[in-house]
């Protein structure tokens, strides 16, 4: 099974609305990490936000919000006021295990969403 | 700015070549990751080194060798590569996996490697 499911394989929006990106995961540990990164066409992985599992609080960095719904098991992430330059593909990923130990915590990445925003 | 970089930014090598990517992180961090981007796969995780120790091989074949002379560098070794080695590969740093903070991994801007 997958752990990480972007079910969106592209979204279309128009500069200055919102969008928002979906992002549902798989997992029976308690404590988790849930990232958010935007790889343009460049190549680069741009990390973007962070959720962790015990976080109360969706998370937010400036325009960037990530909607999370752990009875549902979702992390979307939502982009207000889109520019020209946020068209990118955009990656969800999970990182499992405790945050303290030694255990790995090791990266699960979705397959991405292609992201254009037109003017 | 990217506090990771990578070089080259692009290769092409034949099947019989032997090339290395390098990798280079300037945040301070002490793990270290090689990831696999295919086209319409998703990322693969390849190798990790924490505190500049392989803890992890995710089944690589052995054409690709790894190297961690310290927790600031990484190199990938190839050597008889197949043409469906062809991809981006990303180089990754974090502060320790497994520990209580967000353990964000920070990539490099890849190399893109075309096997011929």
């Amino acid at each position: 099974a997958q752990k990480i499911t972007q079910t969106q394989p592209g979204m279309f929006v128009q500069e200055k609305e919102a969008v928002t990106l979906d992002c549902t995961y798989d997992t029976s540990d308690q404590s988790y990490g849930l990232f958010w990164y935007k790889q343009p066409s460049s190549g680069e992985m741009i990390f973007l936000i962070y959720q962790g599992s015990y976080d109360e609080q969706n998370a937010t960095e400036g325009r960037y919000s990530l909607n999370f719904q752990k009875a549902r098991k979702s992390a979307n992430l939502v982009i207000s006021a889109s520019q020209l330059g946020d068209s990118a593909m955009y990656f969800c990923a999970m990182r499992e295990g405790p945050d303290r130990g030694s255990t790995l915590g090791r990266l699960y990445f979705g397959r991405g969403t292609q992201l254009t925003v037109w003017p | 700015e990217t506090g990771v970089t990578q070089t080259p930014r692009h290769l092409v090598m034949g099947m019989t070549n032997k090339k290395s990517l390098k990798c280079e992180q300037h945040l301070g961090h002490n793990a270290m990751y090689w990831y696999k981007q295919s086209a319409k796969k998703p990322l693969e995780l390849m190798f990790v080194y924490n505190f500049k120790e392989q803890t992890e091989n995710n089944s690589v074949p052995s054409r690709f060798s790894p190297e961690c002379p310290n927790s600031s560098h990484l190199f990938l070794h190839l050597h008889t590569l197949q043409p469906e080695d062809s991809a981006l590969y990303l180089c990754a740093s974090s502060q320790t996996p497994g520990t209580a903070s967000t353990d964000t991994q920070y990539f490099g801007p890849g190399t893109r490697l075309t096997v011929l």
